[in-house]
């Protein structure tokens, strides 16, 4: 059964930080996918990728294939980036392994 | 487009009681899934279909019941709600990826209490 381990649990700080959030991964995968959940509980997918980096707005998602790991950055954080972020494995986008998610708190 | 609708919101139950989680997806996707999410885990799936008249069980399926009569509802049935039921549930959806890997689409999620 693969295991994906987020870290860290919880995070804070402080507008306009560079953020990490990191995922590891048991076996090898075809799919690594970054999730967002807003405090009204709705979620969302940010990034799909299997090898290399992607980028979207201030977002950038990378993953190392050899090393079984996967990081998502948040540039020049806000307040509004405040939500849980959750790393899943899956080729399919229905049937994931999800870590237990990385709650993100930006002040202003 | 809607994308993933799931009803109710909120719903409170006694133990014992039956009731039907409603999810309906409107982007003609053949995948569907249930997950369920409890603090301090991940989202656990709990059964998931790949098609019409197609479906199979989950990490946590007990106490469930799913059928798929056509591409755009995929229903969760509690047969007899009990307290560890209680939970926050989600159903995605997305198109088939077994062979290319797809994204997922999420509901807003139905909170349980079962009492």
């Amino acid at each position: 059964k693969n295991e994906v381990e987020q870290s860290p649990q919880n995070l804070t700080a402080q507008e306009g930080e560079f953020i990490t959030i990191n995922c590891s991964y048991s076996v090898g995968i075809s799919a690594l996918h970054w999730l967002q959940q807003h405090p009204g509980g709705g979620i969302v997918s940010l990034f799909m990728l299997s090898s290399g980096k992607k980028k979207h707005g201030r977002l950038i998602a990378t993953i190392n294939i050899q090393e079984k790991h996967s990081s998502l950055h948040i540039t020049a954080s806000h307040p509004r980036d405040s939500a849980v972020y959750i790393c899943a494995q899956g080729t399919s986008g229905s049937r994931l392994t999800f870590g237990e998610g990385t709650q993100l708190t930006v002040n202003p | 487009n809607a994308g993933v609708t799931q009803t109710p919101k909120f719903q409170v139950l006694k133990t014992g009681q039956s009731m039907t989680l409603q999810c309906a997806q409107d982007m003609n996707h053949e995948y569907m899934s249930w997950y369920r999410q409890d603090p301090g885990m991940g989202l656990r799936l709990i059964h998931y279909s790949v098609g019409a008249g197609i479906t199979d069980q989950g990490e946590v399926p007990n106490g469930y019941n799913v059928s798929r009569s056509t591409t755009e509802d995929f229903p969760l049935r509690l047969l007899s709600a009990a307290p560890s039921q209680t939970s926050v549930y989600f159903c995605a959806s997305s198109r088939p990826g077994t062979f290319v890997n797809t994204e997922a689409f999420f509901g807003q999620g139905t909170r349980l209490t079962v009492v």
